[in-house]
């Protein structure tokens, strides 16, 4: 399976653009690059994806390395409720039945200083 | 409203019984996962379901059975093999497709004393 790396940890002054790496070198050419976030005591929600092309959505923006090797979220206002752990993975297909696994890694803990 | 359910919120347990946690989505999704975290921890994959009658053990199945008889419903079992049951249980669905999301439940916090 492909794998994410991501700091175990990050601090970002409130109103301010958070940008927050994730490495996936082993990625292949059809694994689609997920965030998402876990607020305490919560389930993850959603926060954008894409394959080669940056992405904008209202939460986020997504930019993807040319080589796809990286890719990095940006909030572009931090606010308090954006304190959260933010998951960078893959979807990978594992099987010639489309057998799909959704695994993730131990994320980024995102702290937002007021 | 569409969405995903997990019951109960909270769950206690005695050590060597067997408990079933509850996951309902009215999504009409083909796959559904099953997910254990830790204080402080990553999710960990137990097992997962990309279709009715169908699932697949994750990376931690030991002391964990599933079924999935309906499209809606995956419930977990955590059996008395599970050495360290007490944890924060996650459920989750989706299409299948990679190139959409999934959607969580709320998730289970199982206390076993």
């Amino acid at each position: 399976d492909a794998k994410t790396t991501q700091p175990n940890s990050m601090e970002s002054n409130e109103e301010e653009p958070v940008h927050l790496p994730c490495n996936h070198s082993t990625i292949s050419g059809t694994d689609y690059i997920h965030w998402y976030r876990q607020l305490p005591s919560q389930g993850p929600e959603y926060v954008i994806h894409g394959l080669t092309s940056n992405v904008n959505n209202r939460m986020a923006s997504l930019a993807i390395a040319e080589d796809r090797k990286s890719s990095t979220l940006i909030l572009h206002r931090a606010t308090l409720r954006d304190a959260a752990v933010y998951y960078c993975i893959l979807r990978d297909i594992i099987s010639n039945f489309g057998n799909e696994k959704l695994t993730f890694g131990t994320g980024t803990r995102l702290t937002i200083i007021p | 409203d569409g969405g995903i359910t997990q019951s109960p919120k909270y769950l206690f347990r005695k050590e060597g019984q067997n408990v079933t946690l509850s996951c309902e989505q009215n999504l009409n999704h083909d796959a559904m996962y099953w997910y254990r975290q830790d204080p402080g921890q990553g999710l960990r994959l137990i097992y997962y379901s990309q279709i009715v009658n169908d699932f697949q053990k994750g990376d931690i199945a030991e002391g964990y059975s599933v079924s999935r008889e309906k499209k809606e419903s995956f419930p977990l079992t955590v059996t008395s093999a599970q050495k360290n049951p007490t944890a924060f249980y996650l459920c989750a669905s989706s299409t299948g497709t990679t190139n959409t999301e999934a959607f969580f439940g709320q998730g289970t916090r199982l206390t076993v004393v």
